[in-house]
């Protein structure tokens, strides 16, 4: 059975603040999303990878992919009140389509 | 821009009884998830449908959770009967497989449950 932690588990800071989130695996996997969700909706799809070592920049967040395929970050720069939300990541090792989540990171940016 | 629906967005219901959610996924998505998410947790997947066949349901718990999606398309989950500890959020997904074996999933809104 494959693990996920996430962790910081709860991060609050201030507005213009940098930040990083970290999602490490017990095993290697094919395929890992990064999701966003705010309260009392769905999760939505930030970025996927499927290459050890890749770097993948979305605006003012970037995910750094681990080379042993078992580690993620995610960095954001001056964090904005917008960047509030619950970050979760998935992978999957399999074919089967089936993806394992972590129980997130609660971000809470003040203004 | 394709989304996933899901209705009702909010139940409230009391125990013992009987309550059903609906999906309909991206259209031409293929496989769609249920999943259960209890507050300050991931998703845990229910059910996973590959068309119309059932391709994991290892953690629904089944003396009381149904699933179907008999035309593979839409789907519905039930639980009968409700209990206290059933309250959560209840997600849908589908999805697209891509290169490999990243699948990207695409979350409904969700159904909020209250069992009272």
């Amino acid at each position: 059975t494959q693990l996920l932690e996430q962790s910081p588990q709860f991060l609050s800071i201030q507005e213009g603040e940098n930040l990083t989130v970290y999602c490490n695996s017990s095993s290697v996997f094919s395929s890992l999303q990064w999701y966003r969700q705010e309260p009392g909706e769905g999760p939505v799809l930030l970025v996927t990878v499927v290459t050890g070592g890749e770097v993948k920049k979305l605006k003012r967040l970037t995910f750094q992919f681990g080379d042993a395929r078992k580690d993620s970050s995610l960095h954001i720069t001056a964090a904005q009140p917008g960047d509030t939300g619950l970050y979760l990541c998935a992978v999957s090792n399999t074919n089967a389509g089936k993806s394992t989540f972590g129980d997130g990171t609660t971000l809470t940016v003040k203004p | 821009e394709a989304e996933v629906a899901q209705s009702p967005r909010y139940k409230i219901t009391e125990k013992s009884q009987a309550v059903a959610f609906w999906c309909d996924p991206i259209s031409g998505h293929a496989t769609l998830y249920w999943y259960r998410q209890i507050l300050g947790q991931g998703p845990e997947l229910l059910v996973q449908f590959q068309d119309e066949s059932v391709v994991d349901d290892s953690q629904l718990p089944k003396d009381r959770f149904s699933a179907e999606r008999l035309k593979g398309v839409d789907s519905t989950l039930k639980i009968q009967p409700a209990e206290l500890g059933d309250s959560a959020m209840y997600l849908c997904a589908s999805s697209l497989a891509l290169e490999g074996f990243a699948y990207e999933q695409y979350f409904g809104p969700g159904t909020r449950l209250t069992v009272t």
